[in-house]
């Protein structure tokens, strides 16, 4: 399988603290993107980094990725209880083809 | 931003029957369309590549033969479920790849739930 794998699994934190998952994938990569869904819904784009990216900011959000050991991690700060939802990696690994992975599900309580 | 319209949003249908669900991009030219299948609490699973105007490509381990798609125009792609039985209830989501500067995110759909009975 082309599959990422992502852990944990399920993460469950109180709102104001901040929230980290991460994400292992296979093959080599164009980019890595993070996508959030709700439950029953379809995935929202967040952010996009490229191979040769480490980290990249987008308000709340940070990510990272280490190609070495093919990896990449998404923080968000100051976790909110609407940021609760599924979050799942993608590799873009070209070809035309993009893998999600396994996803963490988080719930930040109010 | 780029809009991707999926319908219907659920479907239940008897076993042995035929479910056309539609993939529209609104406001963009999608030169290539995916097609997932997910279960409950689990990831996505790429069933199929289509690029407009092309077959599609099919992940291994998806029947071409009962997962149809069509992707005739850079706005349209459509999946078709032949002859489903309640193994094939699952929550299917399109998504597509803009052409320009945007491609390199994917914009999806809001899913489609199918449930056979």
């Amino acid at each position: 399988s082309q599959q990422g794998e992502e852990d944990p699994q399920a993460l469950s934190i109180q709102e104001g603290e901040n929230a980290t998952m991460n994400c292992s994938y296979k093959t080599s990569i164009n980019n890595l993107q993070w996508y959030r869904q709700n439950s029953g819904r379809g995935l929202v784009h967040l952010i996009l980094i490229r191979s040769n990216e480490r980290e990249k900011h987008s308000g709340r959000l940070r990510v990272t990725l280490d190609t070495s050991k093919k990896s990449s991690s998404l923080l968000i700060t100051a976790s909110r209880a609407a940021d609760t939802a599924s979050y799942f990696c993608a590799t873009d690994q070209g070809g035309n083809q993009f893998y999600f992975g396994t996803g963490t599900s988080l719930t930040v309580i109010p | 931003g780029a809009v991707v319209s999926q319908h219907p949003s659920w479907v239940i249908c008897k076993s042995g029957t035929s479910v056309k669900i539609e993939c529209r991009s609104l406001d963009f030219q999608a030169t290539t369309m995916f097609w997932y299948r997910q279960f409950p609490k689990q990831s996505l699973m790429l069933m199929a590549t289509s690029n407009e105007g092309s077959k599609a490509t099919y992940e291994q381990g998806v029947e071409k033969d009962k997962f149809l798609i069509n992707h005739a125009s850079l706005t349209l792609s459509t999946l078709t479920v032949t002859s489903a039985h309640p193994e094939d209830s699952s929550f299917y989501i399109c998504s597509a790849r803009a052409t320009g500067g945007t491609r390199e995110k994917l914009f999806f759909g809001s899913g489609t739930q199918l449930s056979v009975l």
